[in-house]
């Protein structure tokens, strides 16, 4: 499969615990983004990397977020502290140009 | 701010017949517009898309229609299917910084009943 894959697909965590996901892009994508997706509504646009430069965060993305794409391959998303308003589908998405590939998702349920 | 509207929100069309998405947006920026399809636990899967130059796109039982001096645009599934039953996001994105930052609709469930 040479799609966008992404680990755990779930995960359950007790609030304000530390927890990290990982996505690993179609290999020949150099652009890479995170998303996250509550219930009943769209994507929102979390980050984005080209290569392993992140060059754009949204407001979204709170002190207690941070992502990274070391070497430019595959990239974690933590979330520190979680809250229950964590929860969501932390979707991972790559690209070369227009045409954005996404993965199946991780889950997350803060208790 | 929502700058991606769309409707209905869900949607119920018998085997066979034509599911009609709408969607409108605000940003005349927008250069891209694609649409997804998504199914329960499932990540968005890229569908069909359309430039703001072209009014119409086909691709099999998909078409987008795209009317920029409405800003508007749809999504028409001809002779749906039970298959196609699932969550279709339209959405719009702006190029710049050498991506596109994409922003979706809220989606609209389409049950396609036999």
């Amino acid at each position: 499969d040479t799609g966008v894959s992404q680990n755990p697909r779930h995960k359950i965590t007790k609030r304000g615990q530390n927890v990290t996901f990982r996505c690993d892009p179609i290999s020949e994508h150099n652009r890479l983004y995170w998303y996250r997706q509550t219930l009943g509504q769209g994507p929102e646009f979390l980050t984005y990397f080209q290569n392993e430069a992140q060059l754009e965060k949204s407001r979204l993305l709170s002190d207690r977020f941070s992502a990274e794409r070391p070497k430019g391959s595959f990239s974690t998303l933590e979330i520190q502290r979680t809250e229950q308003g964590d929860s969501a589908m932390y979707l991972c998405a790559s690209s070369t140009r227009y045409e954005q590939y996404f993965g199946p998702g991780t889950r997350l349920t803060v208790t | 701010q929502q700058q991606v509207k769309q409707s209905p929100q869900s949607l119920i069309v018998q085997k066979g017949g034509i599911s009609i998405i709408n969607c409108a947006y605000e940003n005349t920026a927008f250069d891209y517009f694609p649409w997804y399809q998504q199914f329960p636990g499932k990540g968005p899967a890229l569908l069909i898309a359309i430039r703001p130059d072209v009014s119409e796109k086909k691709e099999g039982r998909f078409t987008i229609s795209f009317n920029k001096s409405a800003k508007q645009f749809s999504l028409h599934i001809m002779d749906s299917q039970p298959g196609d039953s699932a969550t279709y996001f339209c959405a719009a994105s702006v190029g710049g910084g050498g991506y596109q930052k994409v922003t979706f609709g809220t989606g609209t469930k389409l049950q396609v009943i036999p």
